[in-house]
Order: C-alpha cells, then structure tokens, then sequence
C-alpha cells in the first residue's frame, strides 16, 4: 500500500555541518509534498512546500536558505539542513497525499530528529 | 496565526475510562482532520468530519463538529494504555494547519 518512507529517523550532527533527510513516496507518485518542524510538546509547522520539477515555496518566517528542498522526481523530496546549529534541533516531518484512495488526507514519513551538538 | 487551539493540553485517565479533546479553528473550513502521534513518530489520520456533518464514529471514536461555534471535539470511548499518544485537529486542504495538541495518558 501506500507509504511514505522518511529517513533517517534519527541524526546527530556538530554544529556547521550539513544534514539531509528524504522523504520517498513507496507505491505512489507525489507531486507535492509537505516538510514540518515539531518542537517538543509542541504542534506541527509547516515549513514548506515541495513541488516536483519547480522551486519549494516557504512559508513566511523559513529561511530557504538554511532548509534546502529538492523535489527531483515524483518520488523523492529532500530537506537539506544547512550549516547546522543547536537551535536546528528539531523533529522534522514529511507528508504527502496519495490522491488515488486518500484524496483528503494526508500520509506521514516517520520523522527525523535532528539533534545538533 | 492560523493554529487552532485545543484543549486540554494534557489528560490523564486509567484504562476503561472516556477520553474527550476539543479543538477550536479560526477560519471557515471544508472539513476538519484529527491525527494521532506517538511519542517520536509520524502521524496517523484518524477521522475526516466535513462541514456539513456535526457527527461521525469510527469504531471507538466519535467527532463532533459545530462550525457555529469553529469547534470540535473528539471522543474516545473504553480507552486503552494503546491509546496514550497526542491528538492533534487539523483544517486546511493541502497545507494542513495543526492545532496545539492534546497529550493522553492512559494508565493501565
């Protein structure tokens, strides 16, 4: 069935490096898919939307250069955190919608924590 | 901002007992999503309710939603230790827009 795969599910990192998460839809196309931002104990932010083919459209407040999204094919979206700091430190989430069977909801990747040292 | 509101932040229950979340929105909606997250994890849907509908059940769980009032609330009947997780509302179509989120602790 429909999956989306998000990995890793866990990464450690030194502050200035660079980490970069996937997101991959599993028997299923997706033109756009949806990066989140989860502190803990807090709801989900949208971040911004990944378009394949085309640039991501950020939300206010989201440097795009700090969060680098690459949507190159209808399978795979990429967030690239850029020159990581500790304030990075997050749980980033994607998503997708798989329009054949779940046109009005949306299925999740795993999650990724980021923990920047 | 657009995030809705929900309520209690955190509940406490044993197992068998009911738990029940309410959710408040800000703007007009087509429908309105509730999520479940284990601690760590992705999210799973759960229930659509749309505009023109004030009830809907899906085996243990009931939704309400009353757009008079832009709010909902989600039931979860003869709870279980399983159930322990956060709940979240959602409204939007593509770009879904979360409420804060309720933390449910079910003690064995």
């Amino acid at each position: 069935g429909a999956v989306v795969s998000q990995h890793p599910s866990r990464v450690i990192c030194k502050s200035g490096t660079s980490v970069k998460i996937e997101c991959r839809s599993l028997d299923f196309q997706a033109t756009t898919m949806f990066w989140y931002r989860q502190f803990p104990k807090q709801s989900l932010m949208l971040m911004a939307t990944s378009n394949e083919g085309s640039k991501a459209t950020y939300e206010q407040g989201v440097e795009k250069d700090k969060f680098l999204i690459n949507h190159a094919s209808l399978t795979l979206s990429t967030l690239t955190v850029t020159s990581a700091h500790p304030e990075d430190s997050s749980f980033y989430i994607c998503s997708a919608r798989e329009w054949a069977t779940t046109n009005e909801k949306l299925l999740f990747g795993s999650g990724t924590q980021l923990s920047v040292l | 901002s657009q995030q809705g509101e929900e309520d209690p932040q955190a509940l406490s229950i044993q197992e068998g007992e009911n738990a029940t979340m309410n959710c408040s929105y800000k703007t007009s909606i087509n429908n309105l999503q509730w999520y479940r997250q284990n601690s760590g994890r992705g999210l799973v849907h759960l229930i659509l309710i749309r505009s023109n509908e004030r009830e809907k059940h899906s085996g243990r769980l009931r939704v309400t939603l009353d757009t008079s009032k832009k709010s909902s609330s989600l039931l979860i009947t003869a709870s279980r230790a399983a159930d322990t997780a956060s709940y979240f509302c959602a409204t939007g179509f593509q770009k879904l827009v979360f409420g804060t989120g309720t933390r449910l602790l079910v003690s064995p």
